[in-house]
C-alpha cells in the first residue's frame, strides 16, 4: 500500500493564482482531512470529509474549497492564492474519524509570492 | 471550539533523563487525546493515545496520563535517546457542531543533549 500520497511536494504561486493540491489514499479510509502547518502554530484543520459526497469546514476554511467524489481522493483547491496561505499542507486519513489514528501524507510546501 | 495549550515550547534534556510535556484542553466533551511525533522535514506520526475512560497508558519508554477533572494530559518519555529528538504535538478531539477533527497544540521541540 502507498498509504496517503500528496502532490506536488513543492509549489510556488503568485498572488491571485489558483491551484489544486492532490491527496489520495489506498487504505479505504472513510475520513479524510486537510491541515496547514505554520511555524509555532501547530497543525490547524482546514476541511474534512467523513465519506464520499460529504465535506465540512474545520478551524481555518476561508480561501479553500474541497470536494470528495470518491473514497480515495480529497483535493484541496486554493481559489485565489494569498501570501497568508504560504504554509506546509498535510492531508490525513483514518478509518472512522477524529477518534482514530490519523495517517498523514508527506506534505506539500506552498509558497505564495 | 476546542483550545489546546501545550508547554513547554522547547525542552532540552540530557540523554538518559526523562522528559515531560504537558497539555491542557478547554472542551470537557473531548474524549480522545493522541500524541504525534514529527521529525524534521517528515510527516507527523502517532506515538501514543489515550481515551477519556483511561487515566494512564504506557508503551515501553513512553507513557501518557490524563486528568479529566483538571482537563490536562501529559506525555512522559523515560531514558531519552538521541532518536527522541523531534517536535511533539498533543491533540484533543473537539465536538463542536458535530465535527470530530483534531485540535492540536502548538508543539514542543524536544532536544536530547548527548
Amino acid at each position: 500500500n502507498a498509504g496517503v500520497t500528496q502532490t506536488p511536494k513543492f509549489q510556488v504561486l503568485k498572488t491571485g493564482q489558483s491551484m489544486t493540491l492532490q491527496c489520495a489514499q489506498d487504505m479505504n479510509h472513510e475520513y479524510m482531512s486537510w491541515y496547514r502547518q505554520d511555524p509555532g502554530m501547530g497543525l490547524r484543520l482546514i476541511h474534512y470529509s467523513v465519506g464520499a459526497g460529504i465535506t465540512d469546514q474545520g478551524e481555518v476554511p476561508n480561501g479553500y474549497n474541497v470536494s470528495r467524489s470518491t473514497t480515495e481522493d480529497f483535493p484541496l483547491r486554493l481559489l485565489s492564492a494569498a501570501p497568508s496561505q504560504t504554509s506546509v499542507y498535510f492531508c490525513a486519513s483514518s478509518y472512522t474519524g477524529g477518534l482514530d489514528e490519523q495517517y498523514f501524507g508527506p506534505g506539500t510546501r506552498l509558497t505564495v509570492t | 471550539g476546542e483550545n489546546v495549550e501545550q508547554h513547554p515550547s522547547t525542552l532540552s534534556v540530557q540523554e538518559g533523563d526523562s522528559a515531560v510535556i504537558k497539555c491542557t484542553y478547554s472542551d470537557s466533551a473531548s474524549n480522545y487525546f493522541p500524541w504525534y511525533k514529527q521529525e524534521l522535514g517528515k510527516r507527523p506520526q502517532l506515538i501514543i493515545d489515550i481515551r477519556s475512560n483511561v487515566g494512564e497508558k504506557k508503551d515501553q519508554r513512553i507513557a501518557v496520563t490524563l486528568n479529566k477533572t483538571a482537563k490536562h494530559f501529559s506525555l512522559h518519555i523515560t531514558e531519552t535517546q538521541p532518536e527522541d529528538s523531534a517536535v511533539y504535538f498533543c491533540a484533543a478531539v473537539y465536538s463542536g457542531g458535530g465535527a470530530d477533527g483534531l485540535t492540536f497544540g502548538k508543539g514542543t521541540h524536544l532536544i536530547i543533549q548527548p
